[in-house]
């Protein structure tokens, strides 16, 4: 079946600075990609929607100068947390469509990151 | 707006007991729906997905859903669970395979 992979799995860093993620759907191209917060024991919040040449487009409530969204190629979207503070930590999962009837979603293993 | 509930935060079932996780939606029209499966600290994988046709879906582990459209429900069912079941449960729509709204999720846990 399809693959979506993140990476880092765990990240641990300072408050104040900047983290990187990155989203690659393995085995098909993706135009959209979207990225999701969960709290503990809480669903997923999308926070938003990476678009392949175009820019992101940001759920209501989401700081879009501190998640910074780059979809630098059809297999590849990147999610910078700039000026990380404590409260960003989470995980933060990222998904994929793949393409066909109904577009069903790929789930990429998740990032934990830790905010120190 | 739309919607999908999980009315059940926390469901215990026993080894080998029936199950059933119940999943509401409120669209304007009929949504793509899905059942997904996350285990602690992972991402999320798909069980089965309700697109049209056939109103009774079956899915990987065992699982199957049934979509009744009168009761805008799409509950997730498996006939005998195992322990290896136990895990979050996330019951999701989308129209036309655009962003996911996911339920609340549900908490299964087994008793051995």
């Amino acid at each position: 079946g399809a693959v979506v992979s993140q990476h880092p799995s765990r990240v641990i860093c300072k408050s104040g600075t900047s983290v990187k993620i990155e989203c690659r759907s393995l085995d098909f191209q993706a135009t959209t990609m979207f990225w999701y917060r969960q709290f503990p024991k809480k669903s997923l919040m999308l926070m938003a929607t990476s678009n392949e040449g175009s820019k992101a487009t940001y759920e209501q409530g989401v700081e879009k100068d501190k998640f910074l969204i780059n979809h630098a190629s059809l297999t590849l979207s990147t999610l910078t947390v700039t000026s990380a503070h404590p409260e960003d930590s989470s995980f933060y999962i990222c998904s994929a469509p793949f393409p066909g009837v109904g577009n069903e979603q790929y789930f990429g293993p998740g990032t934990r990151l830790t905010v120190t | 707006a739309q919607s999908v509930t999980q009315p059940d935060i926390h469901i215990t079932v026993s080894e080998g007991a029936s199950l059933e996780l119940r999943c509401n939606y409120s669209y304007g029209a009929t949504p793509y729906l899905f059942w997904y499966v996350q285990s602690p600290g992972q991402g999320l994988q798909l069980l089965l997905k309700y697109f049209s046709g056939d109103t009774l879906v079956q899915g990987i582990k065992g699982f199957e859903a049934e979509f009744k459209r009168s009761q805008s429900s799409f509950n997730l069912r498996k006939p005998s669970v195992h322990w290896s079941d136990a895990a979050e449960y996330f019951c999701a729509a989308s129209e036309g395979g655009n962003k996911l709204t996911f339920g609340t999720g549900t908490q299964l846990k087994v008793e051995l």
